[in-house]
């Protein structure tokens, strides 16, 4: 069966600080995945998402980026995160081309101060 | 941009009574909507996922309906419990691999 880690479960880093968000899915082989956040009071918002190793796509302009270092490792990074950083980071995975029914990990709360 | 949007926002019933939420989604370059429930402390968790109009799912007292030609996605649930307080979001998917969410339905049954 397929399992998606995610970690840390929750971070509070300072402003200016740099970010490294990590999400591994075993069971199931060139997923596509997914990074989502939810700011307070809101739904989810992709952040990035990619379909093989190397190939990320970003949805929004923003202060943080992504890298797809292996198959079925997703990463999300930043060098000095902002107070608006702060939110709710899900990783998710998909099987490609078919429906693509999100599957998504625990999540990380962030905290920015 | 997709635009994608649920209403209400929030709903507060009884225990017992039905409800249903509303998905709006564009009618163009429809692949999929899917419908997740989110439960606080949880990940979201797939609830449906609808690809052809007219289709209608069921699972035990929830169900759902889709309208690709207007655009819309109802979800029911009949004879809410508590347990069923959740957030529940629809997300709409083009062929091109990504789902686009609505802001979610916070529904909180009352014993």
């Amino acid at each position: 069966s397929q399992t998606i880690h995610q970690w840390p479960a929750t971070l509070v880093q300072p402003v200016g600080s740099p970010l490294s968000l990590e999400c591994t899915v075993e069971g199931t082989s060139n997923p596509n995945l997914y990074w989502y956040r939810q700011a307070a009071g809101r739904g989810l918002q992709l952040l990035f998402y990619s379909v093989g190793i190397g190939q990320i796509s970003s949805e929004v302009p923003q202060n943080l980026s992504a890298s797809r270092p292996q198959d079925r490792q997703f990463i999300l990074s930043s060098k000095k995160l902002l107070l608006s950083d702060s939110g709710f980071y899900l990783c998710a995975w998909s099987v490609p081309s078919l429906s693509y029914e999100q599957y998504f990990g625990p999540g990380t709360r962030l905290t920015v101060t | 941009i997709l635009n994608v949007e649920q209403s209400p926002q929030s709903l507060h019933v009884q225990e017992g009574d039905s409800t249903n939420f509303t998905c709006s989604f564009p009618s163009s370059n429809f692949y999929a909507l899917h419908w997740y429930r989110w439960e606080t402390a949880k990940s979201p968790e797939a609830l449906f996922v609808m690809t052809l109009n007219g289709d209608e799912k069921k699972k035990g007292r929830i169900s759902a309906t889709l309208n690709t030609k207007e655009g819309y996605s109802y979800l029911y649930i009949k004879g809410s419990q508590p347990e069923d307080s959740a957030t529940y979001l629809c997300a709409f998917n083009t062929n091109a691999g990504k789902s686009t969410f609505g802001d979610g339905t916070t529904l909180t049954v009352k014993p």
